[in-house]
């Protein structure tokens, strides 16, 4: 199993709030990515890192914003939470190679009301 | 550009049956190709890759796909499904020495007692 954590797994709060998701690898990687994954299954790349201090947006536009000031930590904030937001959001990191799989956390489930 | 092509949204079979899941991909440049499962409520888990060699590559769970460059098809098979097999299945691609990896939209399979 890969060491990739999430926090917290299912969060549900209301409009305007700010929210962190938390997302922790214990595996060295210099790459990090986050991906929303719609209810229909698609994933969508928001953000991406490939090292400390670096951070890009990705294919899908999201008002998320990111940091990466650790290896090992990658967390997405949310400044104002809107119900639009509402999605599942998965973390990612792989190791520097392009051959090398991406090891995925299980996910935040963030419902905004 | 790069693209992944999953044409089945769902696939059924019997457990026990022989199961296959399509891909087919675009790429400049020789590709890299991964295929992973997703749980309900959990992330994406490699199962396999195809980096170079033997067009056979082998996977967890018993799990194989079959290389066919002139098809660009990345087929993934097991010759006996089980029950524990039904998830969402995903077909990735990323350009050798790439930096982005571009996933298919996603075929869920359903086994069958």
């Amino acid at each position: 199993e890969a060491d990739i954590y999430q926090t917290p797994r299912y969060l549900v709060i209301g409009t305007g709030k700010k929210i962190t998701l938390e997302c922790s690898q214990t595996m060295g990687h210099d790459k990090m990515y986050w991906y929303q994954q719609d209810p229909g299954m698609e994933l969508h790349l928001i953000h991406y890192s490939y090292g400390v201090n670096s951070t890009e947006k990705g294919d899908l536009s999201s008002e998320s914003t990111v940091s990466r000031i650790r290896t090992e930590h990658f967390p997405l904030t949310l400044e104002s939470a809107r119900p639009s937001h509402t999605s599942q959001y998965l973390c990612a990191s792989s190791g520097q190679y392009s051959n090398q799989p991406q090891h995925f956390g299980d996910g935040t489930r963030l419902s905004i009301l | 550009a790069q693209s992944v092509a999953q044409p089945e949204d769902q696939v059924n079979v019997a457990e026990g049956n022989p199961l296959t899941v399509k891909c087919t991909y675009s790429v400049s440049g020789n590709p890299y190709l991964f295929w992973y499962v997703q749980y309900p409520n959990r992330g994406l888990q490699f199962l396999l890759k195809y980096i170079t060699g033997d067009n056979l590559v082998k996977g967890s769970y018993g799990f194989e796909a079959e290389f066919n460059k002139s098809q660009t098809s990345f087929h993934l098979k097991k010759p006996s499904a089980l029950v524990s097999d039904s998830a969402l299945y995903f077909c990735a691609v990323i350009k050798a020495a790439g930096n982005k990896l571009t996933f298919g939209g996603g075929t869920r399979v359903l086994v069958k007692p």
